[in-house]
């Protein structure tokens, strides 16, 4: 069975300090890899993705990931976490072949960091 | 502005009786879904539409409808909810893309208590 796995359910980090959220997953082929960001009583709000190309990607508010083939995995980082990164992250995966554009999530990793 | 609004925000109801939460988008995108949100188990996707007149079901379809008339609108219907409905709900839209590889827009959500 397809899944993602966000082994983490919270992540705690000083405010300047780096920040590493995780994300493995299990889909066949080559998905498309993609992190979602949710603030509190906020909808998802779209960070990076990675369709092809240059494993490390950049994406909104500072944030970075990179994408591992061998390890299946697609991890999300920060070189310096502010107060306001403070939120729940979603990893997802879009089986790439398919008919739809179906996104599979992780269960999500709350981020806290403090000042 | 691009936006997925969804309607009602919040909402408490009573077994049984039947409800629609109403999800509209301004971006002309081909594509919309359903998600569930609880605890521990992340986004699991309910129905989803390619285009007008062309819907179908997610991981979790149970309980639930869905119509898709015109292109910006895309209600999720519960004919009989019942407890185990109680949710957080989010609708999403995208453009069709390519086997998935474009990034899904979400609504803000609807709380639903069924009681």
């Amino acid at each position: 069975a397809q899944s993602v796995a966000q082994p983490e359910d919270q992540v705690n980090v000083a405010e300047g300090n780096p920040l590493t959220v995780k994300c493995t997953y299990s889909v066949s082929g080559n998905p498309y890899l993609f992190w979602y960001v949710q603030y509190p009583n906020r909808g998802l709000q779209f960070l990076l993705k990675y369709i092809t190309g240059d494993n490390l990607v950049k994406g909104s508010y500072g944030f970075e990931a990179e994408f591992n083939k061998s390890q299946t995995s697609f991890h999300l980082k920060k070189p310096s976490a502010l107060v306001s990164d403070s939120a729940l992250y979603f990893c997802a995966v879009s089986p790439t072949g398919g008919a739809t554009n179906k996104l599979i999530f992780g269960t999500g990793t709350l981020l806290a960091v403090q000042p | 502005e691009a936006q997925v609004t969804q309607n009602p925000r919040y909402l408490i109801t009573v077994t049984g009786k039947k409800l629609t939460v109403t999800c509209s988008q301004n971006m002309n995108h081909e594509y919309m879904s359903w998600y569930r949100q609880d605890p521990g188990l992340g986004l699991r996707q309910i129905y989803y539409s390619m285009n007008v007149e062309v819907t179908d079901k997610g991981d979790v379809p149970e309980g639930y409808k869905v119509s898709r008339k015109e292109k910006r609108n895309f209600p999720l219907i519960l004919e009989s909810p019942s407890p185990n409905q109680t949710s957080l709900y989010f609708c999403a839209s995208s453009n069709s893309g390519v086997g998935g590889n474009t990034e899904a827009f979400f609504g803000q959500g609807t709380r639903l208590t069924v009681v």
